[in-house]
């Protein structure tokens, strides 16, 4: 199994450019999760998805949008990136609600 | 609302001794508690969680936690440090009242860097 997989790993984006980072699990997982990971702030919840076809806003959502493809796959998109969006992303996923999380290894975006 | 304090932002001990990462939480409902490793560059990977039953949690590579209710606490402990255990710690919590709209989000610590040197 390749658990929780992210690509791409490295990004650099200028202002007002947009992208779409994606999240894939083998593990049959219900709840996805997208949080960034800011120096001194910790992992803050981005967006999540309780089960396929359902999307809710996390912590900070603002300038994000989700879709949950199916049942493997949940991406993250940023319409037009801003310098304030610069961070490491992870995808998390989980058996359920009250689950621990496997986590990918991460996207380091830069956003100039 | 839910959150979770880790009031050290870095411990340090020597191998061999015990070692300590503190976590404190604020939950509506039950607490459903979670504590993991981050090495660098790397992902989260989970340690050991607390939901229901023993106060008393072990999980991977010898660490344990201890959930205390009257203080809202849930520590994360190792009888004895090794060099390799130095990383990046996060508690995390999450709300076990299903009626709670949060209930499937969790909220983390600012996490505590452990060093743990020879």
């Amino acid at each position: 199994n390749a658990g929780v997989t992210q690509t791409p790993k490295f990004q650099v984006l200028k202002t007002g450019q947009s992208m779409t980072l994606q999240c894939a699990q083998d593990m049959n997982h219900n709840s996805m999760y997208w949080y960034r990971q800011d120096p001194g702030m910790g992992l803050r919840l981005i967006y999540y998805s309780a089960s396929e076809g359902t999307t809710d806003k996390g912590e900070v959502p603002n300038g994000y949008n989700v879709s949950r493809l199916n049942k493997r796959e949940f991406s993250l998109r940023l319409e037009s990136a801003a310098p304030s969006q610069t961070s490491v992303y992870f995808c998390a996923s989980s058996e359920g609600k009250y689950n621990e999380q496997f986590f990918g290894p991460g996207t380091r975006l830069t956003v100039l | 609302a839910q959150s979770v304090a880790q009031p050290e932002d870095q411990v340090n001990v020597a191998e061999g001794n015990p070692l300590t990462v503190k976590c404190t939480y604020s939950v509506s409902g039950n607490p459903y508690l979670f504590w993991y490793v981050q090495y660098p560059n790397r992902g989260l990977q989970f340690l050991l969680k607390y939901i229901t039953g023993d106060n008393l949690v072990k999980g991977s590579y010898g660490f344990e936690a201890e959930f205390n209710k009257s203080q809202t606490s849930f520590h994360l402990k190792k009888p004895s440090a090794l060099v390799s255990d130095s990383a990046l710690y996060f508690c995390a919590v999450r709300d076990g009242n299903i009626k709670d709209t949060n209930a499937g989000k969790s909220t983390f610590g600012d996490g505590t860097t452990l060093t743990v040197k020879p």
